[in-house]
């Protein structure tokens, strides 16, 4: 079945601090992947998609880059403030013509807290 | 674009009541929600997907009789948590897919504010 892992948190930077938060997946065919940002009391938006290998998601100076190779997609930050500060997940779904029950679930990473001091 | 409301934001009820939520697309159709469960500190579990028109499929493990869904219209999906019990506490949160034409659809899924349940 499909699986997501993300890196165990809480991480802790300061400001303009480089950001990296690991995920790695586990799916058949090629799914599509995602990252989903909640910040407190809110519920989850999404910050950047990618849907085929080498794809490159951005969002609001955040990236990451669909790496089939190693079935991972890591989420980047060159410069965080401190309202980034939030919960990361990493989540992945189904393709459209993949077709069967799994259509379209996403699965999701058990989330990363991220705080970012001034 | 692409936004979803939920109603009520936060309900606090007496254990034994029934309680409903409703997910909403504002400026969009979406022929599939999804409804979630999301623990303190915790990732999201999915309870159930609820397609336009016909019956929600729950995931394993998940009470159907418990957990009444409705999805009446391309705009609205209802959650009804019938007899309310304390261990029902928790933060629901819906999604919607968006509906495109043609025969593929987006994989992208907008999720609402969420709804915290306290069963006292």
């Amino acid at each position: 079945g499909n699986s997501v892992t993300q890196m165990e948190g809480p991480v802790t930077l300061s400001e303009e601090a480089f950001l990296t938060i690991n995920c790695t997946y586990t799916a058949t065919g090629y799914p599509s992947l995602f990252w989903y940002v909640q910040y407190p009391g809110e519920g989850l938006q999404l910050l950047l998609k990618a849907t085929k290998a080498d794809d490159k998601g951005s969002n609001k100076g955040f990236e990451a880059t669909y790496r089939k190779e190693t079935t991972s997609f890591h989420l980047e930050k060159g410069s965080v403030q401190v309202s980034d500060s939030a919960v990361y997940f990493c989540a992945l779904s189904n393709k459209p013509n993949a077709g069967g029950t799994s259509y379209g679930k996403l699965t999701f990473g058990q989330g990363t807290i991220l705080t970012v001091h001034p | 674009g692409a936004v979803v409301s939920q109603h009520p934001s936060w309900v606090i009820c007496k254990s034994g009541t029934s309680v409903k939520i409703e997910c909403r697309s504002l400026d969009f159709q979406a022929t599939t929600m999804f409804w979630y469960r999301q623990f303190p500190k915790q990732s999201l579990m999915l309870m159930a997907t609820s397609n336009e028109g016909s019956k929600a499929t729950y995931e394993q493990g998940v009470e159907k009789d418990k957990f009444l869904i409705n999805h009446a219209s391309l705009t609205l999906s209802t959650l009804t948590v019938t007899s309310a019990h304390p261990e029902d506490s928790s933060f629901y949160i819906c999604s919607a897919r968006v509906r495109r034409e043609g025969p593929l659809v987006s994989d992208t899924q907008y999720f609402g504010p969420g709804t915290r349940l306290t069963v006292l």
